[in-house]
């Protein structure tokens, strides 16, 4: 069974300050993906990261793929208020498109 | 970019009663949706994958009976909670993929929040 460890799952942090959340797992995914979800809505797909060792940005949001495919992380620098939410990352899985999702951290930036 | 569309977003019935939730993928035929509940601030939990003319696979412990999945067609399935219970109160939120799913992401819906009473 294929398994995401997600963390921290809940962080609360002052405005301006940097945080990693991070993505484990022993088994190796073909893709991942990072959501963030606010409440009573949908997860919203921030990125996808395909290739082993791959980074990506996204204004102050930087996403990493590890080298053997089986971790990533996702990084916020200078955080503001209205990065508040849900952070999900979830694995492409070997079981028909499947996705895996971890546990999920729960962001709170305080102003 | 692709949508897709959940209805209702948000519904209160009362126990006993049955509950249908509409997920329909907007500009794609999605091949395979996925129903997903999630209890507030935890992670989604997959309930099941809906193929296109195909019975639904359910996950581990889901209900098959209680959570009548059907995807009639390339753009629609249904979620239908049976006879529901207080303890089916929950954030039901469906994803769909199209044809090539191989490192494409699911789109999800906005999600229906279930209050029964």
């Amino acid at each position: 069974t294929q398994l995401l460890e997600q963390s921290p799952q809940f962080l609360s942090i002052q405005e301006g300050e940097n945080l990693t959340v991070y993505c484990n797992s022993s088994s190796v995914f073909s893709s991942l993906q990072w959501y963030r979800q606010e409440p009573g809505e949908g997860p919203v797909l921030l990125v996808t990261v395909v290739t082993g060792g791959e980074v990506k940005k996204l204004k102050r949001l930087t996403f990493q793929f590890g080298d053997a495919r089986k971790d990533s992380s996702l990084h916020i620098t200078a955080a503001q208020p209205g990065d508040t939410g849900l952070y999900l990352c979830a694995g492409a899985g070997n079981q028909g498109g499947k996705l895996i999702f971890g546990q999920g951290t729960e962001l709170s930036v305080k102003p | 970019g692709a949508v897709v569309s959940q209805h209702p977003s948000r519904v209160i019935c009362k126990s006993g009663t049955s509950v249908k939730i509409e997920c329909r993928s907007l500009d794609f035929q999605a091949t395979t949706m996925f129903w997903y509940r999630q209890f507030p601030k935890q992670s989604l939990m997959l309930m099941a994958t809906s193929n296109e003319g195909s019975k639904a696979t359910y996950e581990q412990g889901v209900e098959k009976d209680k959570f009548l999945i059907n995807h009639a067609s390339l753009t629609l399935s249904t979620l239908t909670v049976t006879s529901a219970h207080p303890e089916d109160s929950s954030f039901y939120i469906c994803s769909a993929r199209g044809e090539n799913w191989a490192g494409s992401p699911l789109h999800f819906g906005n999600g229906t929040r279930l209050t029964v009473t």
